[in-house]
């Protein structure tokens, strides 16, 4: 998808409760997707990935699930804490090694 | 393990003056990548390299813009002349390239403000 900074979404939750954040994806030839958490002052962390093959991939916490039908994409965070306070992009691999980005997602966690 | 490092970590100059951005990438990383971040365009990728060599550079903004990577461990981006509109943060990332499906590590990048 296309990179709108502009206006960034934001989503608050409760300590201690399930995040979820979505992405819609544009290139239906997309066949790998990331997810990157990105701090105040830090570059894009890498969190997750997931090829187009699976539909779904859990890590630490974290779960991604994908539904290519509708190109949507999902980064569930369990239990959700204070330091997942951050602004998360999702990033889709079309062409070679190169990434093209969504604009991202706020997210707060209120203690 | 050391991850992408960049350096200067802020950089402050004057309209006209030539600027030059650096990062060493990830060791054994062989695909390098420069994005710029605005928060009107978000993440934007400049240019990456396979090898040291350039592969796509579509997204340089103009000429005043160029990058090099003269061996596997280094490479800059360089603005000359400077405009007040390149003020942004620019990021760079390696990765296990040129083989894809491969996640991009990133610096924490060089926040630039031209005045």
């Amino acid at each position: 998808g296309e990179s709108v900074g502009l206006h960034l979404p934001t989503l608050s939750v409760q300590e201690g409760d399930n995040s979820i954040i979505n992405c819609a994806y544009s290139n239906s030839a997309s066949d790998y997707f990331i997810w990157y958490k990105q701090e105040s002052g830090k570059g894009p962390q890498f969190i997750i990935d997931i090829r187009s093959n699976m539909d779904k991939r859990q890590g630490q916490r974290v779960t991604v699930l994908l539904n290519k039908t509708v190109k949507h994409l999902s980064l569930q965070i369990a239990a959700t804490q204070p330091g997942d306070s951050a602004v998360y992009f999702c990033a889709e691999n079309n062409a070679g090694n190169m990434l093209t980005f969504g604009g991202g997602t706020r997210l707060m966690v209120k203690p | 393990d050391a991850g992408v490092i960049q350096s200067p970590r802020h950089e402050v100059t004057e309209m006209g003056q030539e600027v030059t951005l650096r990062c060493k990438p990830i060791s054994g990383h062989n695909s390098l990548f420069w994005y710029r971040q605005t928060m009107m365009r978000g993440l934007e990728l400049l240019i990456y390299f396979n090898n040291n060599v350039p592969i796509d550079d579509s997204g340089m903004p103009e000429d005043r813009f160029s990058a090099k990577m003269p061996n596997a461990s280094f490479s800059t981006l360089k603005i000359q002349p400077s405009e007040p509109r390149d003020s942004a943060v620019y990021f760079c990332a390696s990765s296990l390239g040129p083989r894809v499906n491969q996640p991009q590590h990133f610096g924490d990048g060089t926040r630039l403000s031209i005045l």
